[in-house]
C-alpha cells in the first residue's frame, strides 16, 4: 500500500530564507507526483508536476525534484515571502492503486 | 487557466435531508474526482469518473452517490446526510487515462459542509 509521509508536519522561518519540504513515499512505481499549497479554509492550489521520467520542475521561486527510486521528492522555496504561508502538499499517482495518495501535508509559516 | 467551479462555499442541512454538491469545469477534461478533508484524516477520494456516466468508487465511497450527464458537470449526492459527513468537500479534474496516470489535477474552492 503507498504511503506518503511529510517532513517536517510544520515549519517556521523567517522572510528571505531559502527552505526545502520533503516528501517521502514507499511505492516507486508511480506515474507523476504533485505538489499543491493550500490556504487556510480554501482548495488546493497546483504548483509543480513532476512525470516520473523526469527529475525536477521549476516555477519562478519553487523547484520540485523527484528521485523515484529513493522514494523522494522535495520542494524548494527561494528567498520566502509572508504570502508563501499555507499547507504544503504533496501526492503521488500511480503504484498498486493507480490514485493519487497525498501526504499529510507541512505548514509553513513565513515570519516578516 | 483551468478553472473549477463548486455551486457552494459554505453549506449547513439538517440530518436526513438529501444533500447535493456540485461541480464544473471549463478544461474540457476527461476525469473528475470528490474528495473530502478531515483534520487528522488529510484527504480521501470518495468517487470520480474518467468518462460521461462512467464512475469508479474511491476509497471511501459509503453514503454517497455521484452523477456525470455531462462531460463538464460531476455532481456529488449525499442521499441521506449525516453528521459524520460534516466535511470540507474538494472537486477536482485533469486530463489523462485512467490506469495510464492521470495529468494535473486542479481543484475547486471546496464547500464546507455542516449536518445538523
Amino acid at each position: 500500500k503507498q504511503e506518503v509521509t511529510q517532513i517536517p508536519a510544520a515549519l517556521s522561518v523567517p522572510e528571505g530564507e531559502n527552505l526545502v519540504l520533503n516528501c517521502s513515499f514507499t511505492d516507486s512505481a508511480i506515474y507523476n507526483l504533485q505538489w499543491f499549497r493550500q490556504d487556510p479554509g480554501k482548495g488546493l492550489t497546483s504548483l509543480l508536476l513532476i512525470q516520473s521520467s523526469q527529475r525536477e520542475q521549476t516555477s519562478g521561486r519553487l523547484n520540485a525534484s523527484l528521485d523515484k527510486s529513493s522514494g523522494r521528492s522535495t520542494l524548494y522555496i527561494a528567498a520566502s515571502q509572508p504570502g508563501d504561508s499555507a499547507t504544503y502538499l504533496c501526492a503521488v499517482n500511480g503504484g498498486a492503486t493507480n490514485k493519487l495518495i497525498f501526504g499529510t501535508g507541512t505548514l509553513l509559516a513565513v515570519q516578516p | 487557466d483551468v478553472k473549477v467551479t463548486q455551486s457552494s462555499r459554505y453549506l449547513v442541512k439538517r440530518t436526513g435531508e438529501k444533500v447535493f454538491l456540485e461541480c464544473v469545469q471549463d478544461m474540457d477534461h476527461e476525469n473528475m474526482f470528490w474528495y473530502r478533508q478531515d483534520p487528522g484524516l488529510g484527504l480521501r477520494l470518495i468517487y470520480f469518473s474518467y468518462d460521461v456516466k462512467m464512475k469508479e468508487k474511491g476509497d471511501i465511497p459509503e453514503g454517497y452517490s455521484v452523477s456525470r450527464e455531462k462531460k463538464e458537470r460531476f455532481s456529488l449526492i449525499l442521499e441521506s446526510a449525516s453528521t459524520n459527513q460534516t466535511s470540507m468537500y474538494l472537486c477536482a479534474s485533469s486530463n489523462g487515462k485512467w490506469r495510464e496516470g492521470w495529468n494535473e489535477q486542479f481543484f475547486g474552492p471546496g464547500t464546507r459542509l455542516t449536518v445538523l
